[in-house]
């Protein structure tokens, strides 16, 4: 079972500032690996797939690298209605597991 | 309208059962696999179950196994998931969630519902 641990837990940023948040697989998922923001209230919003493809809709200041066991989201320039929490999650074998999350937060 | 739709939860004792549905619309609900996502309270996200396109292949989280299971209905555009010998923590809103590409293992999810909340207490 792969396990995915997300760093920061909370990364405090002003609009405008770049954000670089942090996802790390136990072992190998080589490049499946999954970004999703979710807002309170909300579901889940797709954001990168398979480490650096944009989702249909996704703004281009969202980006995915990485491959094996390290993995990054960036957030080149953080617009007001991306504070939110950040998940990984892995699609490389079953089960299936997401990270614990990062929250992105105006400081 | 390109949309999934969960109903079934509520308030349910230990040990009980539930069955949650997922009614899907606006795409070819044969070709892709359907999967649920749980998150209790204030916590993060944990994935449940996946069905194949087809529904002859089907995946369940160890948590999960032996109590749940997930099935669906091609001709009712629908997915299930029945929850059997509940627990004080599959407490939860319980997602239903596409995957994101078709005939294959595209095992990421694309379109949410809202969700739907299970609630597992005396």
């Amino acid at each position: 079972e792969i396990v995915l641990t997300q760093s920061p837990a909370t990364l405090s940023l002003s609009p405008g500032e770049r954000a670089t948040l942090s996802c790390r697989a136990s072992q190998s998922v080589s490049s499946y690996l999954v970004w999703y923001q979710q807002k309170p209230g909300q579901a889940p919003r797709l954001l990168i797939y398979d480490a650096f493809n944009r989702a249909t809709g996704i703004p281009a200041r969202f980006s995915g690298s990485g491959s094996g066991t390290d993995f990054t989201l960036t957030i080149s320039s953080l617009e007001p209605e991306d504070f939110a929490v950040y998940y990984c999650q892995h699609r490389s074998s079953w089960p299936l597991a997401f990270g614990g999350g990062t929250k992105v937060e105006i400081k | 309208e390109v949309q999934v739709v969960e109903s079934g939860g509520g308030l349910v004792q230990p040990g009980g059962s539930l069955r949650l549905s997922c009614a899907a619309s606006g795409f070819t609900f044969s070709s892709y696999g359907m999967s649920w996502v749980r998150q209790a309270p204030g916590k993060g996200l944990q994935w449940v179950s996946a069905v194949s396109g087809s529904g002859s292949n089907t995946y369940h989280a160890d948590s999960v196994k032996g109590r749940f299971t997930i099935s669906r209905d091609n001709s009712k555009n629908t997915v299930y998931l029945q929850m059997n010998s509940l627990r004080a923590e599959d407490t939860a809103i319980y997602y239903c969630a596409k995957a994101g590409g078709a005939y294959g293992d595209f095992w990421y999810f694309d379109l949410w519902g809202r969700g739907t909340l299970v609630t597992v207490s005396s």
